[in-house]
């Protein structure tokens, strides 16, 4: 069994540039997930993605953008970084086979290390 | 809307000793689930244990359980035997029915000394 792998492990961006996450889900996994964790913090949701399509989005604005394709990977996108986005990212794979979700833990990469200088 | 306290910054414990990590949560859903993760110095965030809320029994995975008060909406998780590789940062998370997000509490850092 695959686990979910992120890259890169790390990342230096300049305020007003665009960055792309990417990830790959656990196999066997249909829906994706990512997080923003500041230091100290607990890590907040970002968005999720089922079949191709958001279907949940936590307190971020547009700029925070994603994608997930056929094979179930996916992508983060930020444009515009601030100096705020500077935290760990983190993606999440889960399997939904129907109501209740909430019994589905998430499974976790390592981790992508944003610095926004 | 739904909320994950989790008090203690630190906890220190020996080796070979229990230790229980407080959480305490509030939610509107009648449905939820409750979840322990571990996150090491490296980042990973490590799946640990899971409670339904309408599971009956205490969940217990290994050196892990969960002590599940509903009526007092609080999540506890017991480590029996705390090793050196226990030392580490532990989230309560939980969630909702009506929900896709996980939430998360501030974390409780763990260290096990010999």
């Amino acid at each position: 069994e695959t686990g979910v792998t992120q890259s890169p492990t790390h990342l230096i961006k300049t305020r007003g540039q665009q960055v792309t996450l990417r990830c790959s889900s656990q196999s066997g996994h249909n829906t994706v997930s990512w997080y923003q964790q500041a230091l100290g913090q607990g890590p907040q949701f970002i968005f999720q993605y089922y079949r191709e399509e958001e279907n949940g989005r936590g307190n971020f604005p547009p700029r925070f953008s994603g994608l997930q394709f056929p094979n179930y990977s996916s992508e983060l996108n930020v444009n515009a970084l601030e100096l705020d986005d500077s935290a760990l990212y983190l993606c999440a794979s889960s399997l939904f086979v129907g109501e209740p979700s909430y019994n589905s833990p998430l499974h976790f990469g390592n981790g992508t290390r944003l610095t926004v200088t | 809307a739904q909320k994950i306290t989790q008090t203690q910054p630190g906890m220190f414990v020996q080796e070979k000793e229990a230790v229980t990590l407080d959480c305490t949560y509030d939610t509107s859903d009648p449905s939820y689930g409750l979840f322990w993760y571990k996150q090491p110095s490296s980042g990973e965030m490590i799946f640990l244990i899971y409670q339904g809320s309408y599971d009956q029994q205490n969940a217990t995975e290994g050196r892990y359980s969960l002590n599940f008060q509903k009526a007092r909406k609080s999540a506890n998780l017991v480590i029996s035997a705390s090793q050196l590789g226990d030392s580490a940062m532990y989230f309560c998370a939980m969630k909702g029915r009506a929900g896709t997000a996980l939430i998360f509490g501030k974390g409780t850092t763990l260290s096990v000394s010999s």
